[in-house]
């Protein structure tokens, strides 16, 4: 069953926009939520991560994700898009019952006009 | 610095033929992963492994087996490569869930295998 839903295989944004990407999972408790990025060319890098301590966590790059228990979502934010943060996201969970393994979303493809 | 190697960046094979693809950590992880990435797909688990001489099969293992008789290797086998085994292939390791189960996956930078 899937567990992870990521919305809109790409996205596009102007520079200096409002990054947007969506996560939805399915229902486990706890649910342990991550975001990683891939560059091109490259292998994937762990941006963020839900630990139950904060419901808004930071990541780097300026990125943060905001969990919403009742709306089960961890979308990832960017306030000012950079050329930089060109790349594709993956949001992942663990689920409580199996031992070290993710489930990966499908990825978003974010592309940022100059 | 945590690090995860892989042998090849890029390799090309010819169909029928036997490939090794070799993925090293640094960092004493129990947990290792073997993935495969394709457009649209995301990242499919293909095998795993949580221990010495331990794999479990992830949800596409068909036409690929594993080894790992070493804590700090895992080694993905194609034992009869297929264009359809065309992809990138990604490995990754973690820490054991038993010390936290936010333990976060650290990824190698991939090999791209064409199978002609």
């Amino acid at each position: 069953a899937q567990s992870v839903t990521q919305l809109g295989s790409h996205v596009s944004v102007s520079e200096g926009a409002l990054v947007l990407l969506r996560c939805n999972y399915s229902s486990s408790v706890p649910p342990y939520l991550f975001w990683y990025v891939q560059y091109p060319n490259q292998g994937l890098q762990l941006l963020l991560k839900y630990t139950s301590a904060a419901t808004l966590v930071k990541g780097i790059n300026g990125f943060e994700a905001e969990f919403k228990k009742s709306e089960t979502s961890f979308h990832l934010t960017k306030p000012s898009a950079h050329m930089s943060d060109a790349a594709e996201y993956f949001c992942a969970v663990r689920r409580g019952s199996t031992l070290g393994r993710l489930y990966f979303g499908r990825g978003t493809q974010l592309t940022v006009w100059p | 610095d945590v690090k995860v190697t892989q042998s090849s960046r890029y390799l090309v094979k010819r169909t029928g033929e036997k490939v090794f693809l070799e993925c090293v950590q640094d960092m004493d992880h129990e947990n290792m992963f073997w993935y495969r990435q394709d457009p649209g797909l995301g990242l499919r688990l293909i095998y795993f492994s949580y221990d010495v001489k331990m794999k479990e099969k992830g949800d596409i293992p068909e036409g690929y087996s594993v080894s790992r008789e070493k804590k700090e290797r895992f080694s993905l086998i194609l034992e009869s490569a297929s264009t359809n085994q065309t992809s990138m292939y990604l490995c990754a390791s973690s820490p054991s869930k038993r010390e936290s189960p936010y333990n976060e996956q650290f990824f190698g930078p991939g090999t791209r295998l064409t199978v002609l």
